[in-house]
């Protein structure tokens, strides 16, 4: 089973700044999944195929890695950007999640 | 339009079975390459994947709970379904189901499960 690792796990950043969320893959993955998941609500698929903006997704958000190495990036943090972050792959038979990246508004 | 709603007991007791029902609409679990997934998340924790049903019947599972887990559907009544057997406190928590590819595109709103003697 392939374990995915984010970093940090905890984070603030202020209006504006560009912020970098990394996920490390036990062995190669194919592909990166990003989820956003605020409060009390469900998770959002967010970036799909490693790069690919889900609907509605602000395009200063971007997603990219390969094999081992993957993150997803904001530009110019803005205060609706506070949430947990999470990452997931699918390498047959199994779909995991990395343990969340926690994005606080400084 | 994709929705997806959970439904479940809310409360339990350890060593019972657990029994969860996922209700959808606006897509068909017998069309080709559609599949519904199950994930929960302990509440203040991370999310885990639990386990998957395809079109074509195939099913996946998380192998740390595999012995545990049955997933299934009926395809006419638009639903999934998982059971999970011998509960204990550990599986407290909110109880997702998501329609899926190789990531998971719709969630439910996600229905709390507690266990609790």
């Amino acid at each position: 089973e392939i374990v995915l690792t984010q970093s940090p796990t905890t984070m603030t950043a202020s209006p504006g700044e560009k912020v970098t969320i990394t996920c490390r893959a036990s062995s190669s993955v194919s592909y990166m999944h990003w989820y956003q998941q605020k409060p009390g609500a469900s998770p959002k698929p967010w970036i799909y195929e490693t790069s690919k903006l889900a609907s509605g997704v602000p395009d200063r958000f971007s997603g990219s890695g390969s094999g081992t190495s993957y993150s997803l990036t904001i530009n110019n943090m803005e205060a609706e950007d506070a949430a947990t972050y999470y990452c997931q792959q699918w390498n047959y038979p199994s779909w995991t999640f990395g343990g969340g990246t926690k994005l606080e508004l400084k | 339009q994709v929705t997806l709603k959970e439904s479940g007991p809310g409360i339990l007791q350890p060593s019972q079975t657990l029994s969860l029902t996922c209700t959808f609409s606006g897509f068909s679990l017998s069309t080709y390459g559609m599949g519904v997934g199950w994930i929960r998340q302990p509440s203040g924790k991370g999310l885990e994947w639990l386990a998957n049903i395809w079109w074509d019947d195939d099913k996946y599972y998380n192998p740390s709970l595999k012995n545990r887990l049955t997933i299934s559907k009926d395809t006419s009544n638009n639903q999934a379904f998982l059971k999970i057997t011998n509960v204990d406190t550990a599986d407290t928590a909110t109880y997702y189901c998501a329609r899926m590819g190789e990531y998971f595109d719709y969630w439910g709103q996600g229905v709390m499960v507690t266990v609790s003697s």
